[in-house]
């Protein structure tokens, strides 16, 4: 089946350091993949996607990068914030129409200290 | 705001008693979702309606658990003869049909169970 592994957490960084936040996945055809974050309090919400390989997502100053080869899809932001303080989940969907039943990863807590 | 609406946002129950929760999804969506999260894990898929059809369930949605669409607007989820295990965040999400298409997600039912 499907399955989605994601760096633990958490992670605390100093504000403007660079993050990575590690995401592989098996999958049995091509999935889609997707970075969703949760910020205190609030609902899931796409922070980001990529639908191929080598398709880069980007939002937010945040970028992924789908690597078949590798079967990653690591999360990467070059001068984080506090507000980028959140909790971070890698996902797939293998549906025909991308989206659709979703499998995440278990989540990274990220605290961005001033 | 015309987000995703869950409610109640809390619920506290004795094993044994059955509960049920309530998600509106954005207007004129036509696919809703539910997903389960225990703590410190990723959202599980539980079940998917395309308007008031149930498309597809979870094996993880054991007999004790109803999902109903029956306008294709809002849905309820059921637990009968609730347990301990039960206890989680309970997240309904809905989006337009389509590839492109976003996924909202509501703020989630967190169900304790006694």
């Amino acid at each position: 089946g499907n399955s989605v592994t994601q760096m633990e957490g958490p992670v605390t960084l100093s504000e403007e350091a660079f993050l990575t936040i590690n995401c592989t996945y098996t999958a049995t055809g091509y999935p889609s993949l997707f970075w969703y974050v949760q910020y205190p309090g609030e609902g899931l919400q796409l922070l980001l996607k990529a639908t191929k390989a080598d398709d880069k997502g980007s939002n937010k100053g945040f970028e992924a990068t789908y690597r078949k080869e590798t079967t990653s899809f690591h999360l990467e932001k070059g001068s984080v914030q506090v507000s980028d303080s959140a909790v971070y989940f890698c996902a797939l969907s293998e549906a025909w129409f991308g989206n659709e039943k979703l499998t995440f990863g278990t989540g990274t807590r990220l605290t961005i200290i001033p | 705001d015309t987000g995703v609406s869950q409610d109640p946002r809390h619920k506290i129950t004795k094993r044994g008693q059955n509960v049920t929760f309530r998600c509106d999804p954005i207007s004129e969506h036509n696919r809703l979702y539910w997903y389960r999260q225990t703590l410190g894990q990723g959202p599980e898929f539980l079940t998917y309606f395309q308007n008031e059809a149930q498309l597809e369930k979870s094996r993880l949605l054991s007999d004790r658990f109803s999902a109903e669409r029956p306008k294709g607007s809002f849905s309820t989820l059921e637990i009968q003869r609730t347990e301990q295990g039960d206890s989680a965040m309970y997240l309904c999400a809905s989006r337009r049909t389509g590839p492109n298409e976003k996924l909202f997600f509501g703020s989630g039912t967190q169900l304790s169970v006694l």
